[in-house]
C-alpha cells in the first residue's frame, strides 16, 4: 500500500519569502513522486517528478524538491514566491509495474501575501 | 494540440437520475484515471484502466462504472447509487511506466 501525507492544509507567504510545502509518502517499494499545481477550477499540472534518477529534482516556475529516502520526503520548495504562485499543490506517489495506483495528498493551498 | 478532453464542464442533475461524464485523449496514452475531487480530500481514485477492455476499481467506485471500449475514451457514469455525487471530477492519463498524469480541465458535477 501507498500514502502521502502533506502537512498543512493552508500555508500563507509574503511575496518574495521562501516556500516551503511538505510531503511525507510511504511506500513499500521504490516510489516516484510528483508535485501537481491546480488553480481553481482547472485540471492538474505536473510541477516536477522524482523518478529515481537525481534527488534533487527541479521543475517550471523555479519550484525543486528533494528526495530523501531516510526521511521519506519529497518537499517542495520555491526561494523567492510571487503572486502567481497562490494555487492548490498536490503530493503524489507512484511505484513501478502492475497496475500502477496513483495516490494523492489532501493538497496544501499556498496563499501569497503582497 | 494533443491533450485529455472532459465534457460537459458544468453538470446539473436531479436526485435520483444517472449521467455519464466524457473523458477524451489524443496522447495515444494506455492507462486512464478517474478521480474525485472534494473540498479539503485531496483527489480520490475512483476507476483506473491499463488497457483497452480492462478497468480496475480504485478507493470509491461504489455508485460507479466505466467502459474502455477504445483506447481514447473513458465515460464515467455516476448512477443513482451514488449517495453524494455532487463533486469536481478528473480525467487523467498516464504517460509511460512512471505514474505522470495528465489531466482534463475537469467536470463539476451539481445534484439538485
Amino acid at each position: 500500500a501507498q500514502s502521502v501525507t502533506q502537512l498543512g492544509s493552508h500555508v500563507s507567504v509574503s511575496e518574495g519569502a521562501l516556500v516551503l510545502l511538505r510531503c511525507n509518502y510511504s511506500s513499500s517499494v521504490p516510489p516516484y513522486l510528483f508535485w501537481y499545481v491546480q488553480y481553481p477550477n482547472q485540471g492538474l499540472q505536473l510541477l516536477l517528478k522524482y523518478t529515481s534518477a537525481a534527488t534533487l529534482v527541479k521543475g517550471i516556475n523555479d519550484f525543486e524538491a528533494e528526495f530523501k529516502k531516510s526521511e521519506t520526503s519529497f518537499h517542495l520548495t520555491k526561494p523567492s514566491a510571487h503572486m502567481s504562485d497562490a494555487a492548490e499543490y498536490f503530493c503524489a506517489v507512484s511505484t513501478s509495474g502492475g497496475y500502477q495506483k496513483v495516490t494523492f495528498g489532501t493538497g496544501t493551498k499556498l496563499q501569497v501575501i503582497p | 494540440d494533443g491533450g485529455i478532453t472532459q465534457s460537459p464542464k458544468y453538470l446539473f442533475r436531479k436526485e435520483g437520475q444517472n449521467v455519464t461524464l466524457s473523458c477524451e485523449q489524443n496522447l495515444n496514452h494506455d492507462a486512464m484515471y478517474w478521480y474525485r475531487q472534494d473540498p479539503g480530500q485531496g483527489l480520490r481514485l475512483i476507476y483506473y484502466s491499463q488497457i483497452v477492455n480492462d478497468f480496475q476499481k480504485g478507493d470509491i467506485a461504489e455508485g460507479y462504472s466505466v467502459s474502455r471500449e477504445k483506447k481514447e475514451s473513458f465515460p464515467l457514469t455516476v448512477t443513482s447509487a451514488q449517495k453524494n455525487p455532487t463533486a469536481f471530477y478528473l480525467c487523467a492519463s498516464r504517460l509511460g511506466n512512471t505514474g505522470e498524469l495528465f489531466f482534463g480541465e475537469g467536470s463539476r458535477l451539481t445534484v439538485l
